[in-house]
């Protein structure tokens, strides 16, 4: 079975500060990945896509992906109130097959 | 503006009654998918269809059916036989020709009397 691993949290950061989030997964034949951001009772919005080993940055976010270690990570500089919602890392396992893991909840605190 | 719509936003579901979910999208994507979302839990891929007149089943399609009929629909219904129906049901599309980030529809909350 193949899986993507995250810490539900609550991961509380303050204001300001930088969130880091973790995500690990286990189909070493991944090509893409990306972080979702949702906010309660809402759909999961798009907040970062990579497909390279390395640094990617867009904004205050910064994603990160070591395929050796089948880590990928997201950076939020500067974290905001409004920042606060679950993070869902998901992996693209096949032509058409996204794996989800279950989500950090992070709290920025004002 | 183009996006996925899904309706409607609450469903409620009588004791062996099927229900239809709708999922239009305006993206000209050509692939579908429709989750599934438990509290404190992953979405988990009902079914998935790639073309029209074509789809597939994902980890947990028992009590679900799917058509796809129109390139821009993909209705998910929730038959009887499926007996926690109780959900956040999202549907979602890809491009399908190398572009591959997947997006969101807002969803519908499926609730049962």
């Amino acid at each position: 079975q193949k899986e993507v691993e995250q810490n539900s949290g609550p991961l509380s950061v303050p204001e300001g500060a930088i969130a880091s989030l973790n995500c690990t997964y286990s189909d070493r034949g991944s090509q893409s990945f990306f972080w979702y951001r949702q906010y309660s009772g809402k759909s999961p919005e798009l907040i970062m896509s990579i497909y390279s080993n390395g640094d990617k940055e867009d904004g205050r976010f910064t994603a990160q992906l070591n395929k050796a270690s089948q880590y990928v990570s997201l950076l939020i500089r500067d974290s905001q109130p409004s920042d606060s919602a679950t993070y869902l890392c998901a992996v693209r396992s096949g032509t058409y097959k996204y794996i989800f893991g279950t989500g950090t909840r992070l709290k920025v605190l004002a | 503006d183009g996006g996925i719509t899904q309706s409607p936003k609450y469903l409620f579901r009588k004791e062996g009654q099927n229900v239809t979910l709708s999922c239009e999208q305006n993206l000209n994507h050509d692939a579908m998918y429709w989750y599934r979302q438990d509290p404190g839990q992953g979405l988990r891929l009902i079914y998935y269809s790639q073309i029209v007149n074509d789809f597939q089943k994902g980890d947990i399609a028992e009590g679900y059916s799917v058509s796809r009929e129109k390139k821009e629909s993909f209705p998910l219904t929730v038959t009887s036989a499926q007996k926690n129906p109780t959900a956040f049901y999202l549907c979602a599309s890809t491009h399908g020709q190398g572009q591959e980030t997947q997006y969101f529809g807002p969803g519908t909350r499926l609730l049962v009397l």
